[in-house]
């Protein structure tokens, strides 16, 4: 069966630390990868995505992501967090038909 | 300006009063989708749409229906709304196509409060 899994519910920072997102991936197929942020009261965005070629993704607001193909992961990057990146951060594998989603994991930034 | 919109945004309810929220979308999209967000379980899909009278069911699809009689719009339908149903839910968009339908565009959201 089709799944995501994201680890880490809640992640608790501080300004410039360093930050990354687990995910991992079960898809009997071409894999395509993404993710969506979600800001307080907003609606989803996409971060970043892959499809094929280089693994190492880069996406908005400096965010990047490396697919691992042999663990089947996906995990987020960010070499120095902003207060602004407090959100909910959903890694999502690209199904015949439909998104699957994992259950997201929301990232606090303290000054 | 390219958009998904949802209406209403806020919506309280008792339990078996017919609601129904409105989602349209500006971009020509052909793929169209519903999900409902809960703490803990993520987004899941209720309905898609591939195009106009295309509906399928997604992973939670019980409770709900819907329709595509014109492009931009899919509205849900609640014929009998429960508590259970008690949720945030988000319309998305996107274009047609294996990789293009998973980029997806989405509303504002609208949180469901059915007592």
């Amino acid at each position: 069966a089709q799944s995501v899994s994201q680890h880490n519910h809640h992640v608790i920072l501080s300004e410039a630390a360093s930050l990354e997102l687990g995910c991992n991936y079960s898809y009997g197929g071409t894999v395509n990868l993404f993710w969506y942020v979600q800001y307080p009261g907003q609606h989803l965005q996409l971060l970043l995505k892959y499809f094929s070629g280089d693994p190492l993704v880069k996406g908005i607001k400096g965010f990047e992501a490396e697919f691992i193909k042999s663990k089947f992961s996906f995990n987020l990057r960010k070499p120095s967090v902003q207060w602004s990146d407090t959100a909910e951060y959903f890694c999502a594998v690209g199904g015949t038909d439909k998104l699957i989603f994992g259950t997201g994991t929301r990232l606090q930034v303290f000054p | 300006e390219a958009q998904v919109t949802q209406n209403p945004r806020y919506l309280i309810t008792v339990t078996g009063k017919k609601l129904t929220v409105t989602c349209s979308q500006n971009m020509n999209h052909e793929y169209m989708s519903w999900y409902r967000q809960d703490p803990g379980l993520g987004l899941r899909q209720i309905y898609y749409s591939m195009n106009v009278e295309v509906t399928d069911k997604g992973d939670v699809p019980e409770g709900y229906k819907v329709s595509r009689k014109e492009k931009r719009n899919f509205p849900l339908i609640l014929e009998s709304p429960s508590p259970n149903q008690t949720s945030l839910y988000f319309c998305a968009s996107s274009w047609g196509g294996q990789l293009a339908k998973n980029i997806q565009y989405f509303g504002a959201g609208t949180r469901l409060s059915v007592l």
